[in-house]
């Protein structure tokens, strides 16, 4: 893998569904992991950042793990809201703090 | 407390045009960085300041973008004789240091016409 990639690159799902994206990214000269949030007309939040193989983050209904050896992340939601609606952005650092982004899996959720 | 603010947010261009956006980090954050969102695309990262040391301008596409934060605080991306693929959301975030996590700008959305 040479680039950051996610999928799906799109989700419609019902209010109180659970739903997880991916994020691929290269193993190699890996440094963080970052997912980010992002909803119109707004800044893109900060929901976590992961360093370590291994690493599980949670923060109310949303959670997220990484393996750093075969270079994925997954981010879940559980019970899905429509205030959950924006794009989930993630993206990997190197140690100068630069980040790569993938394309982002935007998320609709139909109450 | 006031996180990291742009403007304008939102400009339209003739092509040809030169712009000026600018970026008010969080007061006391050493790093800012400046991304490009293009349309259906992620950010990609065109430069990274360190106090007023520009560290990094890999990602500037030309010579016609030009970053600067003369004080280390305030941050302004100029682009000369714009062109319509320069259409894009222009994103700044800023960081207490280069290892720390970066708080993002709402962004200026930048037209060319």
């Amino acid at each position: 893998i040479l680039n950051v990639e996610q999928s799906p690159q799109s989700l419609h799902v019902q209010e109180g569904d659970s739903t997880n994206f991916t994020c691929s990214f290269p193993s190699s000269n890996f440094y963080a992991l970052h997912w980010y949030r992002w909803e119109t007309a707004k800044s893109p939040e900060a929901l976590f950042v992961m360093t370590l193989n291994g690493d599980e983050k949670k923060k109310g209904r949303i959670s997220a793990t990484l393996n750093t050896k075969e270079g994925y992340s997954y981010l879940y939601i559980k019970g899905s809201q429509p205030e959950d609606s924006a794009t989930y952005l993630c993206a990997s650092s190197s140690a100068t703090n630069k980040l790569i982004f993938g394309t982002g899996t935007l998320l609709a959720v139909q109450p | 407390g006031a996180g990291v603010s742009q403007s304008p947010r939102y400009k339209v261009a003739k092509r040809g045009q030169d712009v000026a956006l600018r970026c008010d980090p969080i007061s006391g954050h050493v790093s800012l960085f400046w991304y490009q969102q293009a349309l259906g695309q992620g950010p990609e990262f065109l430069t990274y300041f360190q106090n007023e040391a520009q560290l990094d301008k890999s990602g500037l596409p030309s010579d016609r973008f030009f970053a600067e934060r003369p004080e280390g605080s305030v941050s302004t991306l100029k682009i000369q004789r714009t062109q319509q693929e320069d259409s894009a959301v222009y994103l700044c975030a800023s960081s207490l240091d280069t290892s720390y996590e970066q708080y993002f700008g709402p962004g200026t959305r930048l037209t060319v016409t």
